[in-house]
């Protein structure tokens, strides 16, 4: 059965501080595995990673994907309170655009 | 470029009845996928349309079903309404083989 396992599943840090979310997958047929940020409402996107050992990053997030190991990191520096969310890990899979999310790592930055 | 829209935002049902979900894509993206997110089970795929085909299913019972238009909007339908069918669901669109993108979700209560 296809899976996605993200840990921790809840993380409470102050504002400053450096945190890595991480993400483990067993798929068949791996397309890619994307990155989402979900505040109390629609996930929004944050990076889609195709490539092994490939640096994504915007701002203050970056992420990066191992296909070997079969896992992923999102990396957040210098946490702002904006940043608390849950962070969702998907894995597409090739011949369809099905997403298999793990349960998601809920992030709180207190100030 | 306006982003997935879902009609309605929320929703309050009575067991038995049925319910219609909307889905407007982005413009130009031919493939829309739904979701059912709750908080035991997390985010679950439902199906996925392209060009009014549904190319893939997800493990739910038959009550749900959806359609796709010639415009690439979709709807979801849930027959007999359960209270287990409480959840928010999602859609999402992309283009093929692209990242998804996904509407704020309608919210749905059965009472």
């Amino acid at each position: 059965e296809d899976k996605v396992v993200q840990s921790p599943l809840s993380l409470v840090v102050h504002e400053g501080d450096t945190v890595t979310l991480n993400c483990s997958y067993e798929v068949t047929n791996f397309r890619s595995l994307l990155w989402y940020k979900q505040e109390k409402k629609a996930p929004t996107f944050l990076f889609m990673l195709t490539s092994s050992g490939i640096e994504k990053k915007s701002g203050r997030l970056s992420s990066i994907l191992d296909k070997k190991e079969l896992f992923s990191i999102l990396n957040i520096t210098a946490t702002q309170t904006g940043d608390s969310a849950v962070y969702l890990c998907a894995v597409s899979q090739g011949g369809s655009e099905k997403l298999v999310f793990g349960k998601g790592t809920k992030l709180t930055v207190n100030p | 470029k306006a982003g997935v829209t879902q009609t309605p935002r929320y929703l309050i049902k009575t067991r038995g009845q049925q319910v219609t979900l909307s889905c407007s894509p982005i413009s130009g993206h031919r493939s829309v996928s739904w979701y059912q997110q709750t908080p035991g089970q997390g985010l679950q795929f439902l199906f996925e349309y392209f060009s009014e085909t549904q190319r893939n299913k997800g493990n739910f019972p038959g009550r749900f079903s959806g359609r796709q238009f010639s415009n690439s909007r979709s709807e979801m339908n849930v027959s007999t309404l359960e209270l287990g069918d409480s959840a928010l669901y999602l859609c999402a669109s992309s283009g093929l083989w692209e990242t998804q993108y996904f509407g704020p979700g309608t919210r749905l209560l059965v009472l």
